[in-house]
């Protein structure tokens, strides 16, 4: 079975610092891999999706993220923290080769982001 | 706008009371899902549908109810059999085949 490991539950930094939210998965094939941003009381938002065309995934409000294969990662970036990026992000695993696709999420990191 | 809607935003429930969730998309998927999230824990699947009058049970559905009596809809009910019920329900959709899921506000239950 797949699994996905978001490595620290709780990551602060400064506005108009790097953002790092790192993600890890298991899986025996190539992976379908998804990173959602979820803001306080309200559903995931698709931030990003790695489906084998590229290595490296632009995605909405300035975010990234990196398919590293040899490392097992697809760790999600921003060059510069803004305030309204303060929210929960979620890694996400696509298990399944039939009718039905699974997502298999991580435990989810909580972002804070100060003046 | 297509989109998915889940109904009511808050809802509050006695120990001891079925209670249901609703969740309505106009996107035309074919599948549907409902997770169950906890602080610190992620999304956990708790039912799924790939068509209409068919369901599967995902890693938590002891306690919990579905029915998929057309496309559209795929209501959830939290019965009295679930120890712990206080959380946030998410309902999600997609293409049959595809990896994307598509998630709809949520909705926050509480147990009195």
């Amino acid at each position: 079975a797949q699994s996905v490991t978001q490595l620290g539950s709780h990551v602060s930094v400064s506005e108009g610092a790097l953002v790092l939210l790192r993600c890890n998965y298991s899986s025996s094939v190539p992976p379908y891999l998804f990173w959602y941003v979820q803001y306080p009381n309200q559903g995931l938002q698709l931030l990003l999706k790695y489906t084998s065309a590229a290595t490296l995934v632009k995605g909405i409000n300035g975010f990234e993220a990196e398919f590293k294969k040899s490392e097992t990662s697809f760790h999600l970036t921003k060059p510069s923290a803004h305030m309204s990026d303060a929210a929960e992000y979620f890694c996400a695993v696509s298990e399944g080769s039939g009718g039905y696709n699974k997502l298999i999420f991580g435990a989810g990191t909580r972002l804070a982001v100060h003046p | 706008d297509g989109g998915i809607t889940q109904s009511p935003k808050y809802l509050f429930r006695k120990e001891g009371q079925n209670v249901t969730l609703s969740c309505e998309q106009n996107l035309n998927h074919d599948a549907m899902y409902w997770y169950r999230q906890d602080p610190g824990q992620g999304l956990r699947l708790i039912y799924y549908s790939q068509i209409v009058n068919d369901f599967q049970k995902g890693d938590i559905a002891e306690g919990y109810s579905v029915s998929r009596e057309k496309k559209e809809s795929f209501p959830l009910t939290v019965t009295s059999a679930q120890k712990n019920p206080t959380a946030f329900y998410l309902c999600a959709s997609s293409r049959v085949g595809g990896r994307e899921q598509f998630f709809g506000p949520g909705t926050r239950l509480t147990v009195l």
